[in-house]
């Protein structure tokens, strides 16, 4: 069973600040990683799927770096908005089985008015 | 409409019971996945198929069977449920290579089993 830990699992942030957290993966095998973000009582929609080492993918006001050598990814959120509101999954894509996703157990934000 | 859906939405069951929860999508993509969703696990693989007649087990495949004969459906059955089956499960489809393709999730089926 693939090790994907997410940090932390919960974040309260003030409407306007700027925050980030982070995806642990293994460092070996590394395929792929996607970003989704998930909204209460919605399904989750994807963000970005990053595959080279050092990559960098932006959405609007959202960010995401890769480091596959040392098997972690930062998702950055700038300037948060009270829609920013959700759970943010990773999902690791191993070489071995690399149809697979294998998700994290997410990020909490609540953005805070 | 074009998509991937669920049906049903919500289904409440007894234990022992067979149910099934079907999954279309209308991309015509070639993997469709199915998840469960539980609290302090996340979402967790039960089965996949990367093309029709094809699929292959996930991290948590046992009591359940899944089918492919058609592109667009992948039906998932509970062979005889149980209290430990009660959970959300989400169906996925994706077009191609996790390495380029993202995943597109239906809107999940709520099942409880009593």
């Amino acid at each position: 069973i693939l090790n994907v830990e997410q940090s932390p699992q919960s974040l309260h942030v003030q409407e306007g600040d700027s925050t980030n957290f982070t995806c642990s993966f293994p460092s070996s095998n590394f395929y792929a990683l996607h970003w989704y973000r998930w909204e209460t009582a919605k399904s989750p929609e994807a963000l970005f799927v990053m595959t080279l080492n050092g990559d960098e993918k932006k959405k609007g006001r959202i960010s995401a770096t890769l480091n596959t050598k040392e098997g972690y990814s930062y998702l950055y959120i700038k300037g948060s908005q009270p829609e920013d509101s959700a759970t943010y999954l990773c999902a690791f894509i191993s070489n071995f089985g690399n149809e697979k996703l294998t998700f994290g157990t997410g990020t909490r934000l609540t953005i805070i008015p | 409409d074009a998509g991937i859906t669920q049906s049903p939405r919500y289904k409440i069951t007894e234990t022992g019971r067979q149910v099934t929860l079907m999954c279309h999508q209308t991309w015509s993509h070639s993997y469709m996945f199915w998840y469960r969703q539980d609290l302090g696990h996340g979402l967790r693989l039960i089965y996949y198929s990367a093309a029709a007649d094809i699929t292959d087990k996930g991290e948590v495949p046992d009591g359940y069977v899944v089918s492919r004969s058609k592109t667009e459906n992948f039906p998932l059955t509970l062979e005889s449920a149980t209290r430990s089956q009660t959970s959300v499960y989400f169906c996925a489809s994706r077009d191609g290579l996790a390495g380029i393709y993202e995943q597109y999730f239906g809107p999940g089926t709520r099942l409880t089993v009593t």
